[in-house]
């Protein structure tokens, strides 16, 4: 199985801040990465997928990099909402397999 | 509105078995995979289980492999997980999930239901 790793696993920054998350898989996943957002009490919620496409609604604001093993989450100017857990998961083999989450928190 | 409504979660023994649905509205049910993931309380996401359009595709999680089962009826669309010989480990909220393509990899999860509970406990 592919392994994801998520650092950091939290931080706290203000509104305002830009943030990055990155997202280290154990093997090649070229571009089949995708990440979510989960805020208290929600179902996660579908951002980026393949790596840097934007799904439909998602503020500017957000943007994804990366290809191979190393990827990274960007949200360019925090906002109050954004305050959530973040999670990569690949797509290029079954089983799809989650990092652990990065909870971004208000300083 | 594209919408996925979990059922048939609640408390069970350890040994015993549940079957979870998700009922599906609002896209073309048979164009695309479908997802069981789940998130044990304050844990971070594990997928479960994933079935193609088809049905002729199908994987688990090897923590549940020869446990779990996942089907799906297109004519109901509808999503199924049975569940046998679940253990405590088990316990956790169960979200289906939507594909966004018609095989359960290279693709994203594009649509999530709210959720059902599973409580394995004595």
């Amino acid at each position: 199985d592919i392994q994801m790793t998520q650092s950091p696993s939290s931080l706290s920054a203000s509104v305002g801040d830009r943030v990055t998350i990155t997202c280290r898989a154990s093997q090649s996943i070229t571009n089949y990465l995708n990440w979510y957002q989960q805020k208290p009490g929600k179902a996660p919620k579908l951002l980026i997928f393949a790596a840097s496409s934007f799904q439909s609604g998602v503020p500017s604001r957000f943007s994804g990099s990366g290809s191979g093993t190393d990827f990274t989450l960007t949200i360019s100017s925090l906002q109050p909402e954004d305050f959530a857990t973040y999670y990569c998961q690949q797509s290029f083999s079954t089983p799809p397999t989650f990092g652990q989450g990065t909870k971004v928190e208000i300083k | 509105e594209v919408q996925l409504v979990e059922s048939g979660g609640g408390l069970v023994q350890p040994g015993r078995s549940l079957r979870l649905s998700c009922a599906a509205s609002g896209f073309t049910f048979d164009d695309y995979a479908m997802h069981w993931v789940r998130q044990a309380p304050g844990k971070g996401l594990e997928w479960v289980s994933g079935i193609n359009w088809s049905s002729g595709s199908l994987d688990y999680a090897d923590s549940v492999k020869g446990r779990f089962t996942i089907s799906r009826d297109n004519a109901k669309n509808s999503l199924y997980l049975q569940m046998n010989s679940l253990r405590r480990e088990d316990t956790a909220l169960y979200y289906c999930a939507k594909g966004a393509g018609e095989s359960f990899y290279y693709h994203a999860m594009d649509v999530w239901g709210q959720g059902t509970t599973v409580t394995v406990s004595s």
